[in-house]
């Protein structure tokens, strides 16, 4: 496609249910971000795949939070037993190379809300 | 913990007029780059500067990467309304694939 698709572009569902978001890269992008963006605020990394290399969790706030990605295609966030605290938007980025200095082209978001 | 700090949190001003608004930090950075994001959407890169000290112009805005790598500033001459959005800086390592990110600064341009 031309650019990140995200899916769905919103989401509301009831705590303790468990979602599913999805991020389609721009092919040939070889590196994939997600991000949690709360109200108002920047952003805060979540995972990051790079090829075939293991992924950085490293920002993943809870057990309850995991991602997957096919190769170098579609990627999944999944949030297991959602809570309040989950609600914000969540977007997905991809990058050529995945170098730092790289430009990052993101996807609209997924705007998630916990009831 | 490496920081990028923007400021001022949130600026509205009127149609016409110039501002400029700041991100710092105590850390050297291999780059620094500027996204700006409207309501509903995601970033988009407006510019990297990489050599300290650079200017950049982007029709009215001017963008300039201190001359340590700490710091960045974003100047807008005779803002418009179309300039409203979340104006978000981002700082890279080398050493790193992932970006520094500021908190961002929430412009409104009133017509």
């Amino acid at each position: 496609g031309a650019g990140v698709s995200q899916s769905p572009s919103n989401k509301v569902t009831e705590k303790g249910k468990d979602v599913e978001l999805r991020c389609d890269p721009i092919s040939g992008h070889t590196a994939l971000y997600w991000y949690r963006q709360r109200l108002g605020q920047g952003l805060e990394f979540l995972i990051y795949f790079q090829g075939n290399s293991a992924p950085d969790k490293s920002g993943l706030p809870s057990d309850r939070f995991s991602a997957e990605r096919t190769g170098e295609s579609v990627s999944t966030l999944t949030i297991q037993r959602t809570q309040q605290e989950d609600s914000a938007v969540y977007l997905c980025a991809s990058s050529v190379q995945g170098f730092s200095n790289e430009k990052l082209f993101f996807g609209s978001g997924t705007q998630l809300s916990v009831l | 913990t490496q920081l990028l700090e923007q400021s001022p949190q949130f600026l509205s001003i009127q149609e016409g007029e110039n501002l400029t608004v700041y991100c710092n930090s105590s850390s050297v950075f291999s780059s620094l780059q500027w996204y700006r994001q409207e309501p509903g959407e995601g970033p988009v890169l407006l510019v990297t500067v990489v050599t300290g000290g650079e200017v950049k112009k982007l029709k009215r805005l001017t963008f300039q990467f201190g001359d340590a790598r700490k710091d960045s500033s974003l100047h807008i001459t005779a803002a418009q309304p179309g300039d409203t959005g979340l104006y978000l800086c981002a700082g890279a390592k080398h050493s790193n694939y992932q970006l520094i990110w500021g908190a961002g600064t929430k412009l409104i341009i009133k017509p």
